[in-house]
């Protein structure tokens, strides 16, 4: 069965850096793209960009362009996602989501990363 | 990209049927047929329910359905049950290889 399974929560320092991962069991690691959605406290869902396994192609969120880094390593089947310059906002649970091929939408998602942005 | 606009909250009593609007543009909702509809739980990640505006993944039961009109797409729950109480996403693809989540509704079975 597909399975996303995430790293544990983070707690890091304003201005530091955050790397989750998300590790892909059940299919083909290669054949569909990984997004990455965050959800702060109380608030709704945010889209940050994804990531072709095969290639190592990306897309980000303009929003986020230039602190986000998403990359793969298909050796071990895992996407990893980094966030630098944290802010305080930028506190939220952060998802890995698999992308459905050719249906631009996400059918299978991790249970959520919490990373928490304190001084 | 500004998001989706969705109405906050919407309810309906056991068996009876809610509607959830999903407002965007023509850059997105208005000019793809590829908005999904998720459902999320408090605490648990989202649930996808719809996505391509109508289609329903397997295990998803036939009382959800959706549509579209416009830049405006469409959530609707038939014969509500205690468990359709959550939290409903839409998500639209932007164009440019970019995607755009609703603002969120709060569906209360009454």
């Amino acid at each position: 069965q597909v399975q996303l399974m995430q790293s544990g929560a983070e707690v890091e320092k304003p201005g530091a850096s955050v790397k989750v991962s998300c590790k892909a069991s059940g299919y083909t690691f290669t054949g569909y793209y990984l997004h990455w959605v965050r959800q702060a406290p109380g608030q709704g869902l945010e889209w940050l960009g994804w990531i072709n396994p095969n290639t190592g192609g990306t897309n980000y969120a303009e929003k986020f362009q230039g602190r986000v880094t998403m990359t793969g390593d298909t050796s071990i089947n895992t996407a990893f996602m980094e966030l630098s310059w944290l802010r305080y906002d930028d506190t939220a649970v952060y998802y890995c989501a698999r992308e459905l091929t050719g249906a631009m939408t996400f059918d299978f998602w991790g249970q959520g990363t919490l990373v928490t942005v304190s001084s | 990209q500004s998001a989706l606009t969705q109405p906050p909250s919407a309810s309906g009593s056991p068996g009876q049927s809610v509607t959830i609007s999903c407002t965007g543009t023509s850059s997105d909702v208005g000019g793809y047929n590829y908005v999904s509809w998720y459902q999320q739980h408090p605490g648990k990640a989202p649930k996808l329910m719809i996505y391509d505006v109508s289609k329903r993944p397997s295990g998803v039961p036939d009382r959800f359905s959706g549509s579209k009109s416009g830049n405006t797409a469409s959530l609707t729950v038939s014969g509500l049950q205690a468990e359709d109480e959550a939290d409903y996403y839409c998500n639209s693809y932007a164009g440019s290889n970019n995607y755009v989540f609703g603002t969120g509704t709060k569906v209360t079975v009454l």
